[in-house]
């Protein structure tokens, strides 16, 4: 079955340091991509998505992801966290078709220190 | 507002209540999904309607019912509500080729079965 696995539940950066959550896929067929973030008590919010095309995609809030296939990987990446970021971020994948399924992975709670 | 809207967004039921999750979309998106969400778990499928007239069963569908009244609507019913189904419901459509512009969601029903 395909699967989405999201390496590391809780993630702590420093205010202005590099962000990092990792995301892998399973499948040899490249998916659509999804990131999306969830502050406390919300609904999601879709960040960054990867269809076609470039394989680095740019989002909202100073977010950005790389699509790998080789790697069968697309992390999500932000130069300098803000305390802002502080939220939940799920990866999710999607193979189109008639079913338009989106598989979520468990998330990463990433907690922003001053 | 164009978007997914869900009722209601809290209820907290007694163990073997019945209570249908209602959905609406007014975007004319063909697939409509719900999911469940947990912690640690990321969100789960629990069934999806990949078009007006079908419906079937995702990750974890027991305990529940799902209807597809017309293209806007698709209401998620619990026949005999058990703890183990609180949880944070949510509401999804995405229409046909509409993975372009990601899933959109609603904002959410926190059940609680007590």
């Amino acid at each position: 079955a395909q699967s989405v696995t999201q390496l590391g539940s809780h993630v702590s950066v420093s205010e202005g340091a590099l962000v990092l959550l990792r995301c892998n896929y399973s499948s040899s067929v490249p998916p659509y991509l999804f990131w999306y973030v969830q502050y406390p008590n919300q609904g999601l919010q879709l960040l960054l998505k990867y269809t076609t095309g470039a394989t680095l995609v740019k989002g909202i809030n100073g977010f950005e992801a790389e699509f790998k296939k080789s790697e069968t990987s697309f992390h999500l990446t932000k130069p300098s966290a803000h305390m802002s970021d502080a939220a939940e971020y799920f990866c999710a994948v999607s193979y189109g078709g008639a079913t338009n399924k989106l598989i979520f992975g468990t998330g990463t709670l990433l907690a922003v220190q001053p | 507002n164009a978007g997914v809207t869900q009722t209601p967004k809290f209820q907290v039921l007694k163990t073997g209540q019945s209570m249908t999750l209602q959905c609406a979309q007014d975007m004319n998106h063909n697939s409509m999904y719900w999911y469940r969400q947990d912690p640690g778990m990321g969100l789960r499928l629990i069934y999806y309607s990949a078009s007006e007239g079908t419906t079937d069963k995702g990750e974890v569908p027991n305990g529940y019912n799902v209807s597809r009244l017309n293209k806007r609507e698709f209401s998620l019913r619990l026949e005999s509500a058990a703890p183990s189904q609180t949880s944070v419901y949510f509401c999804a459509s995405v229409g046909q080729g509409a993975q372009f512009y990601g899933y959109t969601f609603g904002s959410g029903t926190r059940l609680t079965v007590v």
